[in-house]
């Protein structure tokens, strides 16, 4: 099994409030990506990581910032929660170690209220 | 850019039957394609997948995808379901030149003793 951990699995918030989530790896994996899941969207990609402070967009974006100092953490913040916001995040790795063979390894998600 | 879309947002067959489950695929080149599997409170695992080497994949747990380029069609199925089977599914397409998946909405796949 791909080492990914989430923190924290659940939390509440208000809105307006700052949250940040983490993804650790420990297998030192290249691609690291957060989506989110909300019923009757599936699952939509938010920002995703091929290395060390390279970071791009995803198709949902816009709220969410990310942070990737280490090759084994990803960090998604939202700086300012909102109630659209509430959701099941979930952080996955990629195995490639050259190309991108598109299997992805996800964590056990991080449900976000937002009140 | 590369899509899915999924046919039914549930399905609901009697154990022992029968599982097939829609996917369709909009890409302007060869896609590569992916099936994987929720289980309740669970993260998404790989199922199976689709790069281009034999039209007929088979995955774990007795199911497989057929790609039809003629249909545009990836569909899932899964001879004899099992009350194990009970998941939601999810078809995702690999975006060309890019290092991601995108994926559809989903079909939860309900089974009845």
């Amino acid at each position: 099994d791909a080492g990914i951990t989430q923190s924290p699995r659940h939390k509440v918030t208000e809105t307006g409030t700052p949250v940040t989530l983490r993804c650790h790896q420990t297998e030192n994996h290249r691609y690291m990506y957060w989506y989110r899941q909300d019923p009757g969207h599936g699952l939509r990609l938010i920002h995703y990581s091929y290395g060390v402070k390279d970071t791009d967009k995803g198709e949902v974006s816009d709220g969410y910032s990310v942070s990737r100092s280490k090759t084994e953490d990803f960090l998604l913040t939202l700086e300012s929660a909102t109630s659209s916001q509430t959701s099941v995040y979930f952080c996955a790795i990629s195995e490639s170690h050259g190309d991108f063979t598109g299997e992805l390894f996800f964590g056990e998600g991080s449900r976000l209220t937002v009140l | 850019a590369q899509s899915v879309t999924q046919l039914g947002s549930h399905v609901s067959v009697s154990e022992g039957a029968l599982v097939l489950l829609r996917c369709n695929y909009s890409s302007s080149v060869p896609p590569y394609l992916f099936w994987y599997v929720q289980y309740p409170n669970q993260g998404l695992q790989l199922l199976l997948k689709y790069t281009s080497a034999a039209t007929l994949v088979k995955g774990i747990n007795g199911f497989e995808a057929e790609f039809k380029k003629s249909e545009t069609s990836f569909h899932l199925t899964k001879p004899s379901a099992h009350m194990s089977d009970a998941a939601e599914y999810f078809c995702a397409v690999r975006n060309t030149g890019f290092q991601k998946l995108v994926f559809g909405t989903g079909t939860r796949l309900l089974v009845s003793p």
